[in-house]
């Protein structure tokens, strides 16, 4: 079975600060994304990557960047920590026509 | 654009009922359609997917899904649920030339009561 890990589950930090939500997955897919889930509004895309050092913006990625080096690692950066950026993060690594793989989610907290 | 519609924020069963979760798309060309569960505190978990082929589609714990091309719809059912089958429901679309990218419905939540 794919696994997606997700390095940490939950996080607190203090606004303005740089963070880094870190991802790995070990099934040599080339696509990986971050979603940010919240209450009544689903799942939205922040950034995607369909290839190391290949990153396309999602539908909110205001506020955050990421970065791929390696095929297996998708990381998600928060360049200075908001209140409002409090939220599930869900990183997640798919083949077409398999569908997307998720990690356990991390909860972050702004404060 | 590509969007997903859940229609319902929460659907009440009771245990041994029939239960049915609707979800309805908009995309440009030949859907993927899956369906995702979470369960609290944890991240989501396939349950089954629409690529092509017999509109219905079975997955994992005993749900099953009918794409309706006409409707577009892609409502997951499950003929008698569970007090386990309580839990977080996303539907979700892409299409081919979407390159994976997949959109996701707001979510239904499904309370099975005893």
């Amino acid at each position: 079975d794919v696994k997606v890990t997700q390095s940490s589950r939950y996080l607190v930090k203090r606004t303005g600060e740089k963070v880094f939500l870190e991802c790995v997955q070990d099934m040599d897919h080339e696509n990986m994304f971050w979603y940010r889930q919240d209450p009544g509004l689903g799942l939205r895309l922040i950034y995607f990557s369909y290839d190391v050092k290949m990153k396309e913006k999602g539908d909110i990625p205001e506020g955050y960047s990421v970065s791929r080096e390696k095929k297996e690692r998708f990381s998600l950066i928060l360049e200075s920590a908001s209140t409002n950026q409090t939220s599930m993060y869900l990183c997640a690594s798919s083949l077409l026509q398999r569908g997307a793989f998720f990690g356990q989610g991390t909860r972050l907290t702004v404060v | 654009a590509q969007s997903v519609a859940q229609p319902e924020d929460q659907v009440n069963v009771a245990e041994g009922n029939p239960l049915t979760v609707k979800c309805t798309y908009s995309v440009s060309g030949n859907p993927y359609l899956f369906w995702y569960v979470q369960y609290p505190n944890r991240g989501l978990q396939f349950l089954l997917k629409y690529i092509t082929g017999d509109n219905l589609v079975k997955g994992s714990y005993g749900f099953e899904a009918e794409f309706n091309k006409s409707q577009t719809s892609f409502h997951l059912k499950k003929p008698s649920a569970l007090v386990s089958d309580s839990a977080l429901y996303f539907c979700a679309v892409t299409v081919k030339a979407a390159g994976n990218k997949l959109t996701f419905g707001g979510g239904t939540r499904v309370l099975v009561k005893p």
